[in-house]
């Protein structure tokens, strides 16, 4: 079993949708958990932490369910500029990510 | 600005020809990573550093080599290079290698070995 897992996608959605992408993980020590996103051909560049209680950043919310060990990240209102793949990653030394979730977001 | 800068961006190269690529990072941060990134198997990580002269393995260290001189070069080393070393690399740095530390990349070396 893969120690961080992703749906690959990819997830096609029509602007303003609302879209949920969850990542398990399976080493329960694991202390803390990121997202990032990556477009095509370049580097991850990080989107938000993920803290215990959940977090937002504007249309974007991540949750932590440590009991079923996932992390999930919404994004409300779709924008065409949403389009990436989406990483995430657990720190459990050393940093690993998942494959990524493909999010195309179409007009 | 703060950033991490890798050179070369792109690299053909031919089997056996020894190659470095650089890493540099001016944001003082004592941990240093190197991916690679190939399709379907995600960031894999190569070596990393804790600090100076500290480097340690990662997942998929054969074939290559690293250092640790200074705080802010970590240069990735591939005295051999084979075809299977074709991918896009990725150096990485954060601030230190507890565990609320997120990782800043550079943007990245595609390398192609013929």
């Amino acid at each position: 079993r893969k120690e961080v897992e992703q749906d690959p996608g990819p997830f096609n959605v029509p602007e303003g949708a609302t879209v949920a992408f969850n990542c398990t993980y399976s080493n329960s020590a694991s202390q803390s958990f990121f997202w990032y996103r990556q477009d095509c051909r370049k580097e991850p560049k990080l989107l938000m932490s993920v803290y215990s209680s959940g977090n937002e950043d504007g249309r974007f919310t991540a949750q932590l369910n440590r009991a079923s060990q996932y992390i999930s990240l919404l994004i409300r209102d779709s924008k065409l500029s949403d389009s990436a793949t989406y990483l995430c990653a657990v720190n459990i030394r050393p940093m690993r990510f998942g494959a990524g979730t493909r999010l195309t977001v179409k007009p | 600005e703060a950033q991490v800068t890798q050179n070369p961006r792109y690299l053909i190269t031919v089997t056996g020809k020894k190659l470095t690529v650089t890493c540099s990072q001016n944001m003082n941060h004592e941990y240093m990573s190197w991916y690679r990134q190939d399709p379907g198997l995600g960031l894999r990580q190569i070596y990393y550093s804790m600090n100076v002269e500290v480097t340690d393995k990662g997942d998929v260290p054969e074939g290559y080599k690293v250092s640790r001189k200074e705080k802010r070069n970590f240069p990735l080393i591939l005295e051999s290079p084979s075809p299977n070393q074709t991918s896009l690399y990725f150096c990485a740095s954060s601030l230190r290698a507890g565990m609320n530390s997120p990782l800043h990349f550079g943007n990245g070396t595609r390398l192609t070995v013929t």
